[in-house]
């Protein structure tokens, strides 16, 4: 499976928009990128995926890169709700493998 | 988004003892469901995949005999846990997909294991 690397965490203050970052340079051309995420004792909640145009929906946005090496997941306004741990994940045909994430802190 | 529902969402058995979770996709045919184990500060593991009317695929290092899958229609896919030991105490998760490339996740079982 492709692997995909994100920062462990990051902050945000409530209101502003939060950039999250993805990198997975060995991507195949058939990987979907996919963002969930996760808050406490709860399972994931899907957020957004794309395979290789920017992709808007009302949680997010997904920004991928024309080479698709990597990806950016961008909530335009963060709020305390959106404080969660945050998975890039690419995905074929198989099984979700989850990575470590980025846990997100949301400041008010 | 589409509904996974997960039950029980907490259960406390009894060492040796066996316990059942199941997972039901409300509003689409999974045609493929898929069991994680996540265990405290961890990320999800992915334990196996199943796919309606098959037998599942184990992941490397899971036991199939001790985790028991059985995906028997496109909406029920069930893990039974057989003879419980504390180790086994986690947070396990299904997910199940249709025919689009997202998947849905339940909401989670705690299983205790005293």
């Amino acid at each position: 499976d492709a692997k995909t690397t994100q920062p462990n965490s990051m902050e945000s203050n409530e209101e502003e928009p939060v950039h999250l970052p993805c990198n997975h340079s060995t991507i195949s051309g058939t990987d979907y990128i996919h963002w969930y995420r996760q808050l406490p004792s709860q399972g994931p909640e899907y957020v957004i995926h794309g395979l290789t145009s920017n992709v808007n929906n009302r949680m997010a946005s997904l920004a991928i890169a024309e080479d698709r090496k990597s990806s950016t997941l961008i909530l335009h306004r963060a709020t305390l709700r959106d404080a969660a741990v945050y998975y890039c994940i690419l995905r074929d045909l198989g099984g979700m493998r989850f990575g470590a994430g980025t846990r997100l802190t949301v400041k008010p | 988004g589409a509904v996974v529902s997960q039950h029980p969402s907490r259960v406390i058995c009894k060492s040796g003892t066996s316990v059942k979770i199941e997972c039901r996709s409300l509003d689409f045919q999974a045609t493929t469901m898929f069991w994680y184990r996540q265990f405290p500060k961890q990320s999800l593991m992915l334990m196996a995949t199943s796919n309606e009317g098959s037998k599942a695929t184990y992941e490397q290092g899971v036991e199939k005999d001790k985790f028991l899958i059985n995906h028997a229609s496109l909406t029920l896919s069930t893990l039974t846990v057989t003879s419980a030991h504390p180790e086994d105490s986690s947070f396990y998760i299904c997910s199940a997909r249709g025919g689009a490339p997202e998947a849905f996740f339940g909401q989670g079982t705690r299983l205790t294991v005293v």
